[in-house]
């Protein structure tokens, strides 16, 4: 069986101010993580994945996420928001199953 | 470029009529997936097909059919069978049906029912 968990719906940031999304997995076998992208009326873009070759990974637009087992958390952030962050981040994983189980979401809002 | 289309982007249709929503991709995938969006409550998996001429059904199959006739196309059918048609629906592919396959996304179609 696997879950994720993403805390908060909507997060609110300040235009350079650092950005953290929260997200928490289960799983009964070593998971495959990832975070999406979803811009207004679009389809979601992988930003990154965690495939156990390193706990620590880079993403695109200056994202990246942090695995770790003890916690069960992937958390996404970036040292700096950009207004063009404004978007609906999703967490996935995989692990029991190759069909993803996706958490409902988090609304990143940047004020200027 | 390769990726996934899915057109139109968007219908209205009538209560009552069925509806076929397409999804095309030109990435050489094996895997294919629709999903449909409400506000709030994330993706749910209505079917995937993990080669041609076999598909499965998801969390939320009634009221829909699907068919998987060439690797490139995934069509989907809302029927008048689904009580709340109205959503955002969004088509996916994967290389292949591995837990490691991260999925690539078509810019969805926003079907409204009226």
């Amino acid at each position: 069986a696997q879950s994720v968990t993403q805390l908060g719906s909507h997060v609110s940031v300040s235009e350079g101010a650092l950005v953290l999304l929260r997200c928490n997995y289960s799983s009964s076998v070593p998971p495959y993580l990832f975070w999406y992208v979803q811009y207004p009326n679009q389809g979601l873009q992988l930003l990154l994945k965690y495939t156990s070759a390193a706990t620590l990974v880079k993403g695109i637009n200056g994202f990246e996420a942090e695995f770790k087992k003890s916690e069960t958390s992937f958390h996404l952030t970036k040292p700096s928001a950009h207004m063009s962050d404004a978007a609906e981040y999703f967490c996935a994983v995989t692990g029991g199953s190759y069909i993803p189980t996706f958490g409902r979401g988090t609304s990143l809002i940047v004020h200027p | 470029d390769g990726g996934i289309t899915q057109s139109p982007k968007y219908l209205f249709r009538k209560e009552g009529q069925n509806v076929t929503l397409s999804c095309e991709q030109n990435l050489n995938h094996d895997a294919m997936y629709w999903y449909r969006q409400d506000p709030g409550q994330g993706l749910r998996l209505i079917y995937y097909s993990q080669i041609v001429n076999d598909f499965q059904k998801g969390d939320i199959a009634e009221g829909y059919s699907v068919s998987r006739e060439k690797k490139e196309s995934f069509p989907l059918t809302v029927t008048s069978a689904q009580k709340n048609p109205t959503a955002f629906y969004l088509c996916a592919s994967s290389l292949r049906d591995r837990t490691i396959d991260e999925q690539y996304f078509g810019p969805g179609t926003r079907l409204t029912v009226t």
